[in-house]
């Protein structure tokens, strides 16, 4: 089975804080993904990576950063935390090449930003 | 824009009950997946549907492809309280580039005993 694990469920950090959430893929997976759920936005997309030191933007990177130094870690970065960061992230891998594309998610890491 | 519209967005039946829930859109997608989210876990995958008119079963649970590939449904028969969750659809337009999905809102299901 697939395992993506996130290293924090539960986060509370003040305001102007650097906060780093981790997520660790174990099934040797190309691409890895950031979101960030909130209630009736649904999923939207921060950043992704499809290879090692590779990134990209997604739909709303403002106020983000990621850091892909090896294969099975992705790093979300928030350099200064603000409250309106308060949300559940999302970590998640996809196989890549001709594969499905299906995605597999860690639990999830709900911050508050206080 | 919401590429992928799902409908209801919320849903609240006794157990015994059947519900369908339906993702739609003006775009085709190669490949369409159907996940279950619990309250404060990640996304699971149910399934995943590829060919236009596809019907899948997974134990009471029926997904449908549309034949145009534009849409999709989920089916539960007999609903039970372990069915609730926040059902969530993905469309993929790459083809194989197999970067980011298209997501749907989701339908949040309450089934009651």
């Amino acid at each position: 089975d697939v395992k993506v694990t996130q290293s924090s469920r539960y986060l509370v950090k003040r305001t102007g804080e650097k906060v780093f959430l981790e997520c660790v893929q174990d099934m040797d997976h190309e691409n890895m993904f950031w979101y960030r759920q909130d209630p009736g936005l649904g999923l939207r997309l921060i950043y992704f990576s499809y290879d090692v030191k590779m990134k990209e933007k997604g739909d709303i990177p403002e106020g983000y950063s990621v850091s892909r130094e090896k294969k099975e870690r992705f790093s979300l970065i928030l350099e200064s935390a603000s409250t309106n960061q308060t949300s559940m992230y999302l970590c998640a891998s996809s196989l890549g090449g001709q594969a499905l594309n299906i995605q597999y998610f860690g639990a999830g890491t709900r911050l508050s930003v206080l | 824009t919401q590429l992928l519209e799902q409908s209801p967005q919320f849903l609240s039946i006794q157990e015994g009950e059947n519900l369908t829930v339906y993702c739609n859109s003006s775009s085709v997608f190669s490949s369409l997946q159907w996940y279950r989210q619990e309250p404060g876990e990640g996304p699971v995958l149910l399934v995943t549907v590829v060919t236009g008119g596809e019907v899948k079963k997974l134990k009471r649970l029926t997904f449908q492809f549309g034949d145009a590939r534009k849409d999709s449904s989920l089916h539960i028969t007999a609903a039970q309280p372990g069915d609730t969750g926040l059902y969530l659809c993905a469309g993929d337009k790459s083809g194989g580039s197999n970067y980011k999905l298209t997501f749907g809102k989701g339908t949040l299901l309450t089934v009651n005993p």
